[in-house]
């Protein structure tokens, strides 16, 4: 099984900064990674399909990138929707996949 | 527009059985592979199980398989998951989701609380 670790597990940031969430697998999933936003009581969201796609939508000032082991997800100018816990996820496995531990982002 | 919705969770004791169940909506539900993912209280994401557009292909986590089936009637729109010999740390919330080749995870349903307790 592909072990995601996901770094760090809270990230304070005030509106306006960037946010850099990172992600690594415990061996390669090329490109096969998604990043998903969960706020309290809600499904996860997907943000980012195939390392850096952005899902449709979804605004700039979201990226992703990386592949093989190491990934980032970086919010520039994070607004106050953007609090919440970011998850990345492997399907290089696929149907199998596995998710980190997820990075909460809070307000500074 | 796609809609996802789960039903059937609930409170059982361990041992028990409950069957989930996902309505879809809004696509052609036969074309898609669909998944289950729960959510432990407080804790991470985990998949569950996984079945291909013509249950061709069914795949399960170790710590469900033997216990939980996946399942589809594609003329009903439905997804089912019957889960067996439940056990506390089957307790959780389950999602069932999408897959789009082209764009992954796309859809997800607001999920039905399970909770295994005596």
């Amino acid at each position: 099984e592909i072990v995601m670790t996901q770094s760090p597990a809270t990230l304070s940031v005030s509106p306006g900064e960037r946010a850099t969430l990172s992600c690594r697998a415990s061996r390669t999933v090329s490109s096969n990674l998604a990043w998903y936003q969960q706020k309290p009581g809600q499904a996860p969201r997907l943000l980012i399909f195939g390392a850096s796609t952005r899902a449709t939508g979804l605004p700039a000032r979201f990226s992703g990138s990386g592949s093989g082991t190491e990934f980032t997800l970086t919010i520039s100018n994070v607004q106050s929707e953007d609090f919440a816990v970011y998850y990345c996820q492997q399907y290089n496995d696929w149907p199998q996949l596995t998710f980190g531990g997820g990075t909460r982002v809070e307000i500074k | 527009e796609v809609q996802l919705v789960e039903s059937g969770g609930g409170l059982v004791k361990p041992g028990g059985s409950l069957r989930l169940s996902c309505a879809a909506s809004g696509f052609t539900f036969s074309s898609y592979s669909l998944y289950w993912v729960r959510q432990a209280p407080g804790k991470g994401l985990e998949w569950v199980s996984s079945i291909s557009s013509s249950s061709g292909h069914i795949s399960y986590a170790d710590s469900v398989k033997g216990r939980f089936t996946i399942s589809r009637d594609n003329a009903k729109n439905t997804l089912y998951l019957q889960m067996n010999s439940l056990r506390a740390e089957d307790t959780a919330r389950y999602y069932c989701t999408r897959y789009d080749y082209s764009s992954g995870w796309s859809y997800w349903g607001q999920g039905t609380q399970v909770t295994v307790s005596s």
